[in-house]
Protein backbone atom coordinates (compact mmCIF):
# COMPACT_ATOMS: atom_id res chain seq x y z
CA UNK A 1 0.00 0.00 0.00
CA UNK A 2 1.08 3.43 -0.61
CA UNK A 3 2.38 5.79 2.14
CA UNK A 4 1.70 8.65 0.92
CA UNK A 5 -1.57 9.61 -2.02
CA UNK A 6 -1.74 12.05 -3.97
CA UNK A 7 -4.77 11.94 -6.10
CA UNK A 8 -4.48 15.14 -8.14
CA UNK A 9 -2.10 14.55 -11.07
CA UNK A 10 -3.06 17.76 -12.25
CA UNK A 11 -4.50 21.27 -11.51
CA UNK A 12 -5.24 24.23 -13.43
CA UNK A 13 -6.21 27.43 -10.66
CA UNK A 14 -6.99 30.85 -11.87
CA UNK A 15 -4.65 33.25 -10.72
CA UNK A 16 -5.38 34.85 -7.20
CA UNK A 17 -8.13 32.18 -5.87
CA UNK A 18 -7.09 29.66 -3.18
CA UNK A 19 -5.97 26.23 -3.92
CA UNK A 20 -6.18 23.39 -2.09
CA UNK A 21 -3.52 19.91 -2.91
CA UNK A 22 -5.03 16.85 -1.56
CA UNK A 23 -2.59 14.01 0.33
CA UNK A 24 -3.31 11.54 2.51
CA UNK A 25 -1.05 8.88 4.29
CA UNK A 26 -0.76 5.66 5.49
CA UNK A 27 1.19 5.01 9.06
CA UNK A 28 0.61 3.24 12.57
CA UNK A 29 3.26 5.02 13.79
CA UNK A 30 2.09 7.71 16.77
CA UNK A 31 4.82 10.22 15.94
CA UNK A 32 5.21 11.08 12.61
CA UNK A 33 5.87 14.07 10.76
CA UNK A 34 4.43 15.13 7.21
CA UNK A 35 6.06 18.15 5.07
CA UNK A 36 5.37 19.43 1.49
CA UNK A 37 7.48 20.18 -1.30
CA UNK A 38 7.19 22.58 -3.82
CA UNK A 39 9.35 21.62 -7.78
CA UNK A 40 9.27 24.74 -10.00
CA UNK A 41 10.43 23.50 -13.40
CA UNK A 42 13.88 24.58 -12.78
CA UNK A 43 13.85 21.24 -10.80
CA UNK A 44 15.26 21.95 -7.36
CA UNK A 45 12.67 21.12 -4.21
CA UNK A 46 12.00 23.52 -1.97
CA UNK A 47 10.80 23.00 1.46
CA UNK A 48 7.46 24.47 2.03
CA UNK A 49 5.53 23.60 5.44
CA UNK A 50 5.74 21.32 8.57
CA UNK A 51 3.42 19.06 10.54
CA UNK A 52 4.69 17.31 13.51
CA UNK A 53 1.80 14.61 14.35
CA UNK A 54 1.42 15.80 18.14
CA UNK A 55 0.65 19.60 16.84
CA UNK A 56 -2.25 20.65 17.83
CA UNK A 57 -2.91 23.74 15.49
CA UNK A 58 -2.49 23.83 11.88
CA UNK A 59 0.78 24.85 10.49
CA UNK A 60 1.17 28.10 8.34
CA UNK A 61 4.03 29.63 6.10
CA UNK A 62 2.88 32.67 4.50
CA UNK A 63 0.40 31.80 2.01
CA UNK A 64 0.52 28.28 2.77
CA UNK A 65 -0.94 26.08 4.87
CA UNK A 66 -1.93 22.38 6.28
CA UNK A 67 -4.97 21.58 6.71
CA UNK A 68 -4.48 18.33 9.32
CA UNK A 69 -7.05 16.00 9.89
CA UNK A 70 -5.48 13.38 11.96
CA UNK A 71 -8.02 11.15 11.81
CA UNK A 72 -8.78 11.40 8.25
CA UNK A 73 -4.97 10.72 7.40
CA UNK A 74 -5.14 13.77 5.70
CA UNK A 75 -2.54 16.44 5.21
CA UNK A 76 -3.81 19.11 2.34
CA UNK A 77 -1.58 22.18 1.55
CA UNK A 78 -3.55 25.26 1.05
CA UNK A 79 -2.40 28.14 -0.63
CA UNK A 80 -4.26 31.39 -0.40
CA UNK A 81 -4.43 33.80 -3.38
CA UNK A 82 -2.93 32.02 -5.63
CA UNK A 83 0.37 33.42 -8.08
CA UNK A 84 1.78 32.51 -11.45
CA UNK A 85 4.68 31.75 -9.64
CA UNK A 86 3.06 28.96 -8.08
CA UNK A 87 3.16 26.75 -11.00
CA UNK A 88 5.04 23.91 -9.87
CA UNK A 89 4.79 20.15 -8.78
CA UNK A 90 4.23 19.99 -5.00
CA UNK A 91 5.05 16.60 -3.17
CA UNK A 92 3.36 15.59 0.35
CA UNK A 93 6.10 13.32 2.49
CA UNK A 94 5.92 11.93 5.69
CA UNK A 95 8.56 10.67 7.94
CA UNK A 96 7.52 8.14 10.32
CA UNK A 97 8.73 7.24 13.77
CA UNK A 98 11.77 5.44 13.77
CA UNK A 99 14.46 3.90 15.60
CA UNK A 100 17.12 6.38 16.38
CA UNK A 101 20.33 5.75 16.03
CA UNK A 102 23.40 7.02 18.29
CA UNK A 103 23.84 10.71 17.14
CA UNK A 104 20.09 12.02 16.59
CA UNK A 105 19.14 13.71 13.20
CA UNK A 106 16.61 13.20 10.34
CA UNK A 107 15.36 10.56 9.18
CA UNK A 108 14.64 9.71 4.91
CA UNK A 109 11.19 11.19 3.71
CA UNK A 110 8.59 9.02 1.66
CA UNK A 111 7.06 10.71 -0.98
CA UNK A 112 4.15 10.90 -2.82
CA UNK A 113 3.77 11.23 -6.43
CA UNK A 114 2.99 14.97 -6.68
CA UNK A 115 0.10 17.21 -8.14
CA UNK A 116 1.56 19.02 -11.14
CA UNK A 117 -0.65 22.61 -10.40
CA UNK A 118 -0.76 25.46 -13.26
CA UNK A 119 -2.04 28.64 -12.51
CA UNK A 120 -3.72 30.62 -15.31
CA UNK A 121 -3.60 34.49 -15.51
CA UNK B 1 23.42 30.94 1.63
CA UNK B 2 24.11 27.68 2.60
CA UNK B 3 23.55 25.12 0.13
CA UNK B 4 23.40 21.58 -0.60
CA UNK B 5 26.58 21.26 -3.68
CA UNK B 6 25.66 18.64 -6.21
CA UNK B 7 28.08 17.76 -9.04
CA UNK B 8 27.80 17.34 -12.27
CA UNK B 9 24.30 18.79 -12.89
CA UNK B 10 24.22 16.86 -16.04
CA UNK B 11 25.74 14.24 -16.97
CA UNK B 12 25.15 11.78 -20.71
CA UNK B 13 27.15 8.15 -20.16
CA UNK B 14 27.23 5.35 -22.40
CA UNK B 15 25.65 1.90 -21.03
CA UNK B 16 28.23 0.00 -18.74
CA UNK B 17 30.40 3.31 -17.96
CA UNK B 18 30.99 3.93 -14.65
CA UNK B 19 28.83 7.32 -13.02
CA UNK B 20 30.11 8.84 -10.26
CA UNK B 21 27.96 12.24 -8.31
CA UNK B 22 29.25 14.04 -5.47
CA UNK B 23 27.90 15.64 -2.95
CA UNK B 24 28.90 18.60 -0.48
CA UNK B 25 26.18 18.67 2.36
CA UNK B 26 25.59 21.94 4.37
CA UNK B 27 28.20 22.79 6.84
CA UNK B 28 27.32 21.25 10.00
CA UNK B 29 24.57 18.71 8.81
CA UNK B 30 24.79 15.49 10.17
CA UNK B 31 22.44 12.85 8.23
CA UNK B 32 22.92 12.94 3.55
CA UNK B 33 20.23 11.55 2.11
CA UNK B 34 20.10 10.14 -1.18
CA UNK B 35 17.32 10.54 -3.65
CA UNK B 36 16.38 9.17 -7.45
CA UNK B 37 13.44 10.75 -9.01
CA UNK B 38 12.14 9.47 -12.23
CA UNK B 39 8.64 9.25 -14.00
CA UNK B 40 7.76 6.44 -12.88
CA UNK B 41 8.17 5.89 -9.54
CA UNK B 42 8.62 9.54 -8.03
CA UNK B 43 11.31 10.32 -5.46
CA UNK B 44 12.76 6.82 -3.71
CA UNK B 45 15.26 6.89 -0.96
CA UNK B 46 17.99 5.37 -2.14
CA UNK B 47 20.57 5.99 1.22
CA UNK B 48 21.38 8.30 3.90
CA UNK B 49 24.42 8.28 6.35
CA UNK B 50 24.66 9.67 9.59
CA UNK B 51 28.28 11.07 10.70
CA UNK B 52 29.49 9.66 7.86
CA UNK B 53 27.97 5.87 8.61
CA UNK B 54 25.13 4.58 6.12
CA UNK B 55 22.08 3.98 8.10
CA UNK B 56 19.96 2.66 5.50
CA UNK B 57 20.57 1.63 2.05
CA UNK B 58 17.95 -0.69 1.33
CA UNK B 59 16.40 1.59 -1.25
CA UNK B 60 20.15 1.17 -3.29
CA UNK B 61 20.29 -2.12 -5.91
CA UNK B 62 23.36 -3.20 -4.18
CA UNK B 63 24.58 -4.84 -7.18
CA UNK B 64 26.47 -1.74 -9.12
CA UNK B 65 25.22 1.08 -7.19
CA UNK B 66 27.37 2.60 -4.01
CA UNK B 67 27.63 5.21 -1.97
CA UNK B 68 30.11 6.59 0.63
CA UNK B 69 31.26 9.17 2.71
CA UNK B 70 34.65 9.81 2.61
CA UNK B 71 34.69 12.50 4.71
CA UNK B 72 32.18 14.94 6.76
CA UNK B 73 32.19 17.77 3.43
CA UNK B 74 31.34 15.03 0.47
CA UNK B 75 29.12 12.28 -0.40
CA UNK B 76 29.38 10.16 -3.22
CA UNK B 77 26.57 7.97 -5.24
CA UNK B 78 28.65 5.42 -7.85
CA UNK B 79 27.03 3.49 -10.63
CA UNK B 80 29.20 0.49 -11.98
CA UNK B 81 28.49 -0.54 -14.67
CA UNK B 82 25.51 2.24 -15.65
CA UNK B 83 22.44 0.73 -17.83
CA UNK B 84 19.65 3.24 -19.54
CA UNK B 85 17.04 2.22 -16.65
CA UNK B 86 19.70 4.34 -14.54
CA UNK B 87 18.51 7.09 -16.46
CA UNK B 88 16.88 9.99 -13.78
CA UNK B 89 17.39 12.86 -11.35
CA UNK B 90 19.74 12.03 -8.25
CA UNK B 91 18.95 14.43 -5.71
CA UNK B 92 21.11 14.84 -1.99
CA UNK B 93 20.15 16.52 0.70
CA UNK B 94 21.37 16.99 4.01
CA UNK B 95 19.54 17.69 7.51
CA UNK B 96 21.25 19.55 10.55
CA UNK B 97 21.10 17.55 14.12
CA UNK B 98 19.23 19.93 15.82
CA UNK B 99 16.23 20.35 13.42
CA UNK B 100 15.04 17.12 12.07
CA UNK B 101 12.44 18.32 10.59
CA UNK B 102 13.14 19.65 6.79
CA UNK B 103 15.70 17.96 4.10
CA UNK B 104 17.48 20.48 2.18
CA UNK B 105 17.95 19.27 -1.29
CA UNK B 106 20.99 19.99 -3.61
CA UNK B 107 19.61 20.86 -7.61
CA UNK B 108 20.54 17.38 -8.67
CA UNK B 109 22.32 15.64 -11.23
CA UNK B 110 20.25 14.43 -14.41
CA UNK B 111 21.67 11.52 -15.81
CA UNK B 112 20.78 10.22 -18.86
CA UNK B 113 22.78 6.82 -19.67
CA UNK B 114 22.26 5.89 -23.12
Amino acid sequence: AQKITQTQPGMFVQEKEAVTLDCTYDTSDQSYGLFWYKQPSSGEMIFLIYQGSYDEQNATEGRYSLNFQKARKSANLVISASQLGDSAMYFCAMREARQFYSGGGADGLTFGKGTHLIIQP
Amino acid sequence: DARVTQTPRHKVTEMGQEVTMRCQPILGHNTVFWYRQTMMQGLELLAYFRNRAPLDDSGMPKDRFSAEMPDATLATLKIQPSEPRDSAVYFCASAPINQGEKLFFGSGTQLSVL
